[in-house]
Order: C-alpha cells, then structure tokens, then sequence
C-alpha cells in the first residue's frame, strides 16, 4: 500500500500571503495526485488533479506541481475562504490519502 | 445536475448489522466506479474500496477487506456499503465519490454529503 505523508501538519499563513503544502508518496505514483480541500462539516472538494491540472471552477491562485513521489499544492494569495484543511490523494495503486495540512490564519 | 444522496444517519450497537446507501443520478451510473472513504472524528480521509456498477467488482483497501462489503444496484443506481458486524472503531462519517473520469482510478470530483455512523452500547 502507497503511504501519503503531508507536512507540516498544520500551517500559519497570514491573509494575502502565499502557502505551499507538501505531499510525499512512499513509492511512485507518477503524475496520478490530485489535492482536496475540507472544510468544517463539509465533505471534500477537488481542486487538483493530474498533479497540476485544476478542478472546474477552481481560481489560479491554487497551483500544483510535481510528480514521482514530490508534490506541492500552491496557493499564491491567501483568501479568507481558504483556510481549510488539505489532502493530497493518489490514485495509482489503487488509492490512498494523505493525513492532511490544517492552513489556519495567522 | 451529477449528484449522489447518502443515506441519513445510523445509531447502532456493536455487533448489529449495518447497511448505508448511495444513490447516484444526473449521469449513467454504470459507467463510474462508485468509491467509499471513511473519516473518523476530526481525522484524515481514508479509502475503504470502489465498485464498477457494470459488473459488481469490488477492490478492497487491505486496511477494510473482509470488515466491510461494497454493492450495487443497478437498476436503483445505488451503491451500498454494509458491515456484518459493527464495532465502536466503526464509528465515523461514511462518503461515497464519484471519479471525474469513467476509468477504475481517477480523481474524484463527486462526493456524497455523509453518512455519519455511531457504534455505541
């Protein structure tokens, strides 16, 4: 079974600000991630997937890049509606989550 | 409008039976695997398993084969997701997904809103 590892498990991030969030896979998952967003009683919204390729719908300022085992979701200027937790999610064999970054204000 | 409608909330008692729904419409459900994920209070996502409603195959996270059985009904476009024999650890919110592209393994951009599970004597 492929483990995700995210970090950090929580991150502090001032409004207008840029976050970058990391995922590790314990073997290759090529470019087969994709990244949720979760936010309180919600369930999970997709916002990457293909490793870089955003959701529909989903504003630039969310970017991602990597591939193998190395991935970063970027968010280039913080709105107040993104703070939420996020998962990273490989679905090549056959799929598992990561544990999460919580982005909260600072 | 592409949906899927979870089943409402289920108090059991450990050792009870348990089965939860997802029913999918606004496409053709044969045509997209239909996956469960389970997220336990105020932790992380986890993948149960997936099946192909065209043909009922089941592939199982080897973290839940043998504690969980996923079915579908195709003539309802319903998912299942069903326990023999429920345990407090069971204890979570239940989601169904959808993945955006009709292959065995994509992103999923489809979710159901939860089902949550209470497991308590």
């Amino acid at each position: 079974e492929i483990v995700m590892t995210q970090s950090p498990a929580t991150l502090s991030v001032s409004p207008g600000e840029r976050a970058t969030l990391s995922c590790r896979a314990s073997q290759s998952v090529s470019g087969n991630l994709a990244w949720y967003q979760q936010k309180p009683g919600q369930a999970p919204r997709l916002l990457i997937y293909g490793a870089s390729t955003r959701a529909t719908g989903i504003p630039a300022r969310f970017s991602g890049s990597g591939s193998g085992t190395e991935f970063t979701l970027t968010i280039s200027s913080l709105q107040s509606e993104d703070f939420a937790v996020y998962y990273c999610q490989q679905y090549n064999d056959p799929s598992s989550f990561g544990q999460g970054t919580k982005l909260e204000i600072k | 409008e592409v949906q899927l409608v979870q089943s409402g909330a289920e108090v059991k008692k450990p050792g009870e039976s348990l089965r939860i729904s997802c029913e999918g419409s606004g496409y053709r459900f044969t045509s997209y695997w239909i996956n469960w994920v389970r997220q336990v209070s105020g932790k992380g996502l986890e993948w149960i398993g997936r099946i192909d409603p065209s043909d009922s195959y089941a592939h199982y996270s080897p973290s839940f084969q043998g504690r969980v059985t996923i079915s579908t009904d195709k003539s309802s476009n319903t998912a299942y997701l069903q326990w023999n024999s429920l345990k407090a650890s069971d204890t979570a919110i239940y989601y169904c997904a959808r993945p955006r592209q009709s292959l065995p393994l994509h992103a999923f951009d489809v979710w159901g809103q939860g089902t949550v599970v209470t497991v308590s004597s």
